[in-house]
């Protein structure tokens, strides 16, 4: 199987833009999760989604937003964007929702805001 | 909230050699899953092994496995016969019974480092 692809893979924006970001999952997998990794604050959960609802948020502003398709493909949205939004974003894919079933993550796409 | 604390933000061993990583973390729960993750330059995000709570036997997955201290909340790697591939962050992951609101926690990260 296929693994879990994000695109972009590298962009650099200015701030006050915002930005959108892809992840596609592994084939059959039904949940997404976006994780967000810098130098300062390690790894942190932005959300998680499932069957196209939302299921958990992390503690981001609302300026983070995400969206799930039907065909579990997952978006988010980063707007009005700041210096500190500069990160790592990683998506990872699971089965479902169940704490046993494990995450698989893509390759990120990292973010510069100027 | 759950918490996952590695102590040990760098280690390096020799080619060959065995290295044990640490982890600890803090939970009410009694049912739950660990996990090991490793990130290379790359920083693709990789699953190394994982371990479910209710298992007294530590998970084991060629030359990765683990010490699981459940009454002590601590989650070991030892990676045997360490080899340059191995060079990369590692870091160790929490994951509630339902899957938790949390998403997965992880701790701060220990950079391998491999000498040859």
């Amino acid at each position: 199987k296929a693994g879990v692809t994000q695109t972009p893979r590298y962009l650099i924006k200015t701030r006050g833009q915002q930005v959108t970001l892809s992840c596609s999952p592994i084939s059959g997998h039904r949940s997404v999760s976006w994780y967000q990794q810098t130098p300062g604050q390690g790894l942190q959960f932005l959300f998680e989604y499932f069957s196209e609802t939302q299921r958990n948020k992390g503690n981001f502003p609302g300026r983070f937003s995400g969206r799930q398709f039907s065909n579990s493909r997952s978006e988010m949205n980063v707007s009005t964007l700041e210096l500190g939004d500069s990160a790592l974003y990683l998506c990872a894919s699971s089965p479902g929702l169940a704490g046993s079933d494990t995450q698989y993550f893509g390759p990120g796409t990292r973010l510069t805001v100027l | 909230a759950q918490t996952v604390t590695q102590s040990q933000p760098e280690m390096s061993v020799q080619e060959a050699e065995t290295v044990t990583l640490s982890c600890t973390y803090d939970t009410s729960e009694s049912d739950y899953y660990l996990f090991w993750y490793k990130q290379p330059p790359s920083r693709q995000m990789i699953l190394v092994i994982r371990q479910e709570a209710y298992k007294q036997q530590n998970a084991t997955e060629n030359r990765f496995s683990v010490n699981f201290q459940k009454a002590a909340k601590s989650f070991s790697l030892k990676i045997s016969d360490s080899q340059l591939g191995d060079a990369a962050m590692y870091f160790c992951a929490y994951r509630g019974p339902g899957g938790g609101a949390d998403g997965l926690t992880f701790g701060k990260g220990t950079h391998l480092i491999i000498q040859p």
